[in-house]
């Protein structure tokens, strides 16, 4: 199977601020990547697929890249309503893998 | 309005069955694939399986395979998920999702269902 690994387990940040938040597949997914939201007491919501792509409704601030095997979710001009965890997913081959989550905490 | 309506919390004994079904509205089912997806209290998330709502070919992950089936019902534009021999550990939300076509294998989730609840406790 392969692992994907969320190199934090929380991060904080100030209103308007730029937050990153990092994945890494254990081997490679050539860019079959999504990230999800996921704010307590309800379902994830995708934001980004094939690593960069937005989702549909997902607001410009959230952007996705990829440099090596390490996926990066960024969010700029953070808001309030941002505070949730964050999970990647791998869907190159079977079973799909999550990370473990990145909890971010809005200042 | 594209929708995944699924069914009730569920209280089970260790070693019942349970079976959870969710309802696709507002996009053609038999086009797309259906995966679930379950997470434990305070967990990350866990992919389970999936089913191909066209022509039913299903996937389980190959941990949970034996105790696990997933099916569909095309006239119903519902999915279901079935786990057997429940224990404690099976104790989650189980989440049913619809397989984005614009993904590789229709890999990544886009729209999501409520959420179930199955607890396993005697």
């Amino acid at each position: 199977d392969i692992q994907m690994t969320q190199s934090s387990s929380s991060l904080s940040a100030y209103v308007g601020n730029t937050v990153t938040f990092t994945c890494r597949a254990s081997q490679g997914i050539r860019d079959s990547l999504a990230w999800y939201q996921q704010k307590p007491g309800q379902a994830p919501k995708l934001l980004l697929y094939t690593a960069s792509r937005l989702a549909s409704e997902v607001p410009f601030r959230f952007s996705g890249s990829v440099s090596g095997a390490d996926y990066t979710l960024t969010i700029r001009d953070v808001q309030p309503q941002d505070s949730a965890t964050y999970y990647c997913q791998q869907y190159y081959s079977l079973p799909y893998t999550f990370g473990q989550g990145t909890k971010l905490e809005i200042k | 309005q594209v929708l995944l309506v699924q069914s009730g919390a569920e209280l089970k004994n260790p070693g019942a069955s349970v079976k959870i079904s969710c309802r696709a509205t507002g996009y053609t089912f038999s086009a797309s694939s259906m995966h679930w997806v379950r997470q434990a209290p305070g967990q990350s998330l866990e992919w389970m399986g999936w089913v191909s709502a066209g022509d039913g070919e299903s996937k389980v992950s190959q941990r949970l395979m034996g105790r696990v089936t997933i099916s569909r019902d095309t006239f119903a534009t519902t999915g279901y998920l079935e786990v057997g021999r429940l224990r404690s550990e099976d104790t989650a939300t189980y989440y049913c999702a619809r397989g984005g076509k614009s993904c590789r294998s229709a890999g990544c989730l886009d729209v999501w269902g409520q959420g179930t609840s199955v607890i396993v406790s005697s």
